[in-house]
This record gives C-alpha cells, structure tokens and sequence, in this order.
C-alpha cells in the first residue's frame, strides 16, 4: 500500500495567481497521477505525472496551464496557473505502485482549492 | 474506448436494508474493474476489484461486486446498510496493458436511520 500526503489540504487564491500543490508518497511509486475533482462530479484525470520525464497531459489539459514536476519516485507537484474561478475543484493526487493495470491506486486527500 | 456508467446518481437506504449500486461498463477488451468509495473531505480508497479471477468479488466492510460479461455489469451490493457506509462510490475501470483509470459520476449512498 502507499500513504500519500498533499500539501496544502485547502487553499482560497485570487483571480490570476498561481498555487503548487504537493504531493509526497511514503514509498517509491512507478506512476503518479493528478486529477481534477469539480463539485458533485468525479474524477477526471489532467496528466500522468513520469519520473526523468515530462508529463502526459489528457485531452483539454495543457502544460502552460498546469505544468507539473516529478523530481523523484516520491514526490510531484502539480500547479495550477493563472487561476481563474472555473478552477475552483478539489485536486487529486494518485499513485500507482507497480503501474499495472491491476494495481490499485492510492488516493492523497486532495487539496480543495477555492479562486475568487 | 472504455466507460462506466453508474446508474443513479442518489441512492438512499434505511439502516439494515439492501445496498444496490448499479455499474455498467463498455470495453472492446476484457476490463478491469475497480469500486472506490469517497468518505466527506477525503481521497478515495478502494473497496475491491476484479481482475479476471473470481466473478464474484469480496471487498471490505461487506461489500461485494460480480461481473457479469453478458450483461456487462459490475454492480457493487452489501447485505446490510450501516449508518458508516454513507458516502460516494466511484465504479471505474482500466483496460490489460493499459494504466489509465476511467472513472464513473459516482453514486452518493445516504443511509437513514
């Protein structure tokens, strides 16, 4: 299993900022994943987040908009660019310890982000 | 292209009775199929999974889920309602050789005492 950590747990931002949230695994991981949690919706995946490498973005997500950094097997971030209020979501970070399809992922508790 | 669709999007129960939550799934390959649940204000953790093995798969805090490819169904069902199991449940799947997790609306179980 894994325990994963996110900082920070809430945040409330201005129009046109930019937050980093951070996600932190207590033990090495093959795949890290963010996800995007809007109000009573579920969950949609924003990008794969690859050790050494750049991450992979799903359709209608872009780098500029939400680049994110995965230095290690234990940690990523993931940031949220030039906010708007449409950004306003609770933001997911999820691992996968083997990177198979099979496996189970492991959710953080998320980082409820609010832009006025 | 894969998809789950979870039927109801409310669901409610009195304390003791029957728990139904409904999931079908559309895959051109044989899927994996996944039921988390989301307590309030936390991440989601799995409840139990099906990877090809048994039809009839048993998860955690008596749930239980059976695929059925003729009906192309994975519907999640636990004996007995407690007030605890109040939350949202997520039905997704994944596909062999693949890694991305698709998943569905979700179905918010209220529980009533």
């Amino acid at each position: 299993s894994a325990v994963i950590s996110q900082k920070p747990s809430r945040d409330i931002c201005q129009r046109g900022t930019s937050l980093t949230i951070q996600c932190q695994v207590d033990s090495q991981v093959t795949m890290m994943f963010w996800y995007r949690q809007q109000p009573g919706q579920s969950l949609t995946l924003i990008a794969t987040a690859n050790q050494g490498s750049e991450a992979t973005y799903e359709s209608g997500f872009v780098i500029d908009k939400f680049p994110i950094s995965r230095p290690n097997l234990t940690f990523s971030t993931l940031t949220v660019s030039n906010m708007s209020p449409e950004d306003s979501s609770i933001y997911l970070c999820s691992v996968s310890i083997t990177g198979q399809s099979t496996d189970t992922q492991y959710f953080g508790p998320g980082t409820r982000l609010t832009v006025l | 292209a894969q998809s789950v669709t979870q039927l109801g999007s409310h669901v409610s129960v009195s304390e003791g009775a029957l728990v139904l939550l409904r999931c079908n799934y559309s895959s051109s390959v044989p899927p994996y199929l996944f039921w988390y649940v989301q307590y309030p204000n936390q991440g989601l953790q799995l409840l139990l999974k099906y990877t090809s093995a048994a039809t009839l798969v048993k998860g955690i805090n008596g749930f239980e889920a059976e695929f059925k490819k003729s009906e192309t169904s994975f519907h999640l069902t636990k004996p007995s309602a407690h007030m605890s199991d109040a939350a949202e449940y997520f039905c997704a799947v994944t596909k062999s050789g693949g890694f991305k997790t698709i998943f569905g609306a979700g179905t918010r179980l209220f529980v009533k005492a």
